[in-house]
């Protein structure tokens, strides 16, 4: 079935490293991927999106690599501070779901330390 | 811009009521809002899609009738859980999406807290 998942459950990084936390999708025909942050107890944040037809797209401090050849997708967050410590969801639209369904991957809590 | 409101924010119930949860665009009109459900430590798993003045598609697995859907505005759509019980306990968040250089974009909830005693 459809699955988007992750390589790393957990990350761990010094404040002022750059973090990478990677994604895994497997419907190869899905045309639009997001990057999602949620912090405790609240709803999920949007951070970046990417369409299929790029392969890399910059945001502030944030930069997405999408790589379509082995179904993979990233998140790049340069200068990890503090407040970036939270659960990062990555979530496909396969464009056969209707409404732009969005189907989550199993998330990555990243953990920045001083 | 963009944001969307859920109340309430947390709510304790005795096992067999029910509750409902409201989810409000409060700067924009939302051509489709969703349910999630979020248990601890796991993903975002969709509940129903639902559409202003149309009946909900629920995903595989979720009893309609036991999560009711109204979708009363362009503004405002409702879950309503039926008969809880302690099962139902979760964090259920509400997005709302937005056309944004031609893709919807979903924007979400603060998310609404169920605990069923």
């Amino acid at each position: 079935g459809e699955s988007v998942g992750l390589h790393l459950p957990t990350l761990s990084v010094q404040e002022g490293d750059n973090s990478i936390i990677n994604c895994a999708y497997s419907n190869s025909a899905s045309d639009y991927f997001i990057w999602y942050k949620q912090e405790s107890g609240k709803g999920p944040q949007f951070i970046i999106d990417i369409r299929s037809n790029m392969d890399k797209r910059q945001g502030q401090r944030v930069t997405v690599l999408l790589n379509k050849t082995v179904k993979h997708l990233s998140l790049q967050i340069a200068a990890t501070q503090p407040g970036d410590s939270a659960v990062y969801f990555c979530a496909e639209t396969p464009i056969s779901g209707g409404y732009n369904k969005l189907i989550f991957g199993a998330g990555t809590r990243l953990a920045v330390h001083p | 811009g963009a944001v969307v409101s859920q109340h309430p924010s947390w709510v304790i119930c005795k096992s067999g009521t029910s509750v409902k949860i409201e989810c409000r665009s409060l700067d924009f009109q939302a051509t489709t809002m969703f349910w999630y459900r979020q248990f601890p430590k796991q993903s975002l798993m969709l509940m129903a899609t639902s559409n202003e003045g149309s009946k909900a598609t629920y995903e595989q697995g979720v009893e309609k009738d036991k999560f009711l859907i109204n979708h009363a505005s362009l503004t405002l759509s409702t879950l309503t859980v039926t008969s809880a019980h302690p099962e139902d306990s979760s964090f259920y968040i509400c997005s709302a999406s937005v056309p944004t250089s031609g893709q919807e974009t979903q924007y979400f909830g603060p998310g609404t807290r169920l605990l069923v005693l």
